[in-house]
């Protein structure tokens, strides 16, 4: 089963709308964190925002901002006010350090084009 | 800043030569990792290192080897490169195995 599913392979959003990217994860473990990836058309991968199973609130960093509901084990990302330069890949991972020495998991990302 | 650099952006090689693709970082991290990238399958991981000359196989090492002499520098060994190789190859490095990874800009290798 996949640990990271990511479902929706492209969206598209407004310039200045927000927009949400879905990612639900699996796992048994209950310590564990998740990392949202930015990838512009450049190649090169950003980290952009990290949530961990037992922090309080949910993360943010400027225009990211992570919807984190445990029971439903999703991690969805919200950027707001959206930009021309948010078009890129986005990539959702997971962390487990109790269940051995594995690294990030990645889910496959999604595709976002924002229009002008 | 975490600085990882690969020693290209693109190369272009023929079946069956050997390749060598390096990453160096700077931050003095444990951990460097190799993955491909291809359409519509996310990242995938080749190899990754925890440690000088420690190395453990990923989700798909067929095909490929590593070596880590030096504690900032990985490299990626294509043996014998294939056509089914032609892929984006990204680097990152982390302090500890399963913390944040910082990444290279990415290779985009052809292979005709």
């Amino acid at each position: 089963a996949q640990k990271i599913t990511q479902t929706q392979p492209g969206m598209f959003v407004q310039e200045k709308e927000a927009v949400t990217l879905d990612c639900t994860y699996d796992t048994s473990d209950p310590s564990y964190g998740l990392f949202w990836y930015k990838q512009p058309s450049s190649g090169e991968m950003i980290f952009l925002i990290y949530q961990g199973s037992y922090d309080q609130q949910n993360a943010t960093e400027g225009r990211y901002s992570l919807n984190f509901q445990k029971a439903r084990k999703s991690a969805n990302l919200v950027i707001s006010a959206s930009q021309l330069g948010d078009s890129a890949m986005y990539f959702c991972a997971m962390r487990e350090p109790n269940s051995g020495n594995t690294p990030l998991v990645f889910g496959k990302g999604t595709r976002l084009s924002v229009i002008a | 800043d975490v600085k990882v650099t690969q020693s290209s952006r693109y190369l272009v090689k023929r079946t069956g030569e050997k390749v060598f693709l390096e990453c160096v970082q700077d931050m003095d991290h444990e951990n460097m990792f190799w993955y491909r990238q291809d359409p519509g399958l996310g990242l995938r991981l080749i190899y990754f290192s925890y440690d000088v000359k420690m190395k453990e196989k990923g989700d798909i090492p067929e095909g490929y080897s590593v070596s880590r002499e030096k504690k900032e520098r990985f490299s990626l060994i294509l043996e014998s490169a294939s056509t089914n190789q032609t892929s984006m190859y990204l680097c990152a490095s982390s302090r500890g195995l399963a913390e944040t990874q910082y990444f290279g800009p990415g290779t985009r290798l052809l292979v005709l």
